[in-house]
């Protein structure tokens, strides 16, 4: 069945240095992918996404890299500062069609002064 | 404008009562959706909407009821909740069913 899973479910980085997210999904079908930040008591926020024809996209302080050959996906945040700390979770579905969003566990990032 | 905005923040209801959630965007989005997100959990999707008309049922209850009033607005009826039914409510909206969503802050809601 679907599911899209993350390797750790928390994750502490010092402030200034950079973080690495992960996230496996079990779908090959997928082939659209988002990163969500979600800050206590707030609503996820978008981050970055990409497309299974891409491997790797870039954002401000982000990247976002897919290997599909494994069904693996990283977050890279560069030098993360208090803001960054947050969950944050992979979400994946196959882009055609009426089909849905779905989200992995979450990984909780606190980055530390 | 990138921005959903969900009333009310924060609802008490007890467990006969009949309420609604409230959901609006302005940025010409013609999908959006009502997911349930229990506390350190993931967000559960629970109704989407495209183009004004209901997509995806995700085997909700019948005690939620959505409405989709027009292409802006997004409305979830509540009626005889229980209290595991407690949680916060997010509405999302994207440009197509295929782009990126982007949610509001969310409905705190208690069951009593």
């Amino acid at each position: 069945g679907e599911s899209v899973g993350l390797h750790l479910p928390t994750l502490s980085v010092q402030e200034g240095d950079n973080s690495i997210i992960n996230c496996a999904y079990s779908n090959s079908a997928s082939d659209y992918f988002i990163w969500y930040k979600q800050e206590s008591g707030k609503g996820p926020q978008f981050i970055i996404d990409i497309r299974s024809n891409m491997d790797k996209r870039q954002g401000q302080r982000v990247t976002v890299l897919l290997n599909k050959t494994v069904k693996h996906l990283s977050l890279q945040i560069a030098a993360t500062q208090p803001g960054d700390s947050a969950v944050y979770f992979c979400a994946e579905k196959r882009d055609f069609g009426n089909e849905k969003l779905t989200f992995g566990t979450g990984t909780r990032l606190t980055i530390i002064p | 404008d990138t921005e959903v905005t969900q009333t009310p923040k924060h609802l008490v209801m007890g467990m006969t009562n009949k309420k609604s959630l409230k959901c609006e965007q302005h940025m010409g989005h013609r999908a959006m959706y009502w997911y349930k997100q229990k506390a350190k959990k993931p967000p559960e999707l629970m109704f989407v909407y495209s183009y004004e008309k209901l997509s995806i049922n995700e085997s909700v209850p019948s005690r939620f009821s959505p409405e989709c009033p027009n292409s802006s607005l997004l409305n979830l009826h509540l009626h005889a909740l229980q209290p595991e039914d407690s949680a916060l409510y997010l509405c999302a909206s994207s440009r197509t069913m295929n782009t990126e969503a982007f949610f509001g802050q969310g409905t705190r809601l208690t069951v009593v």
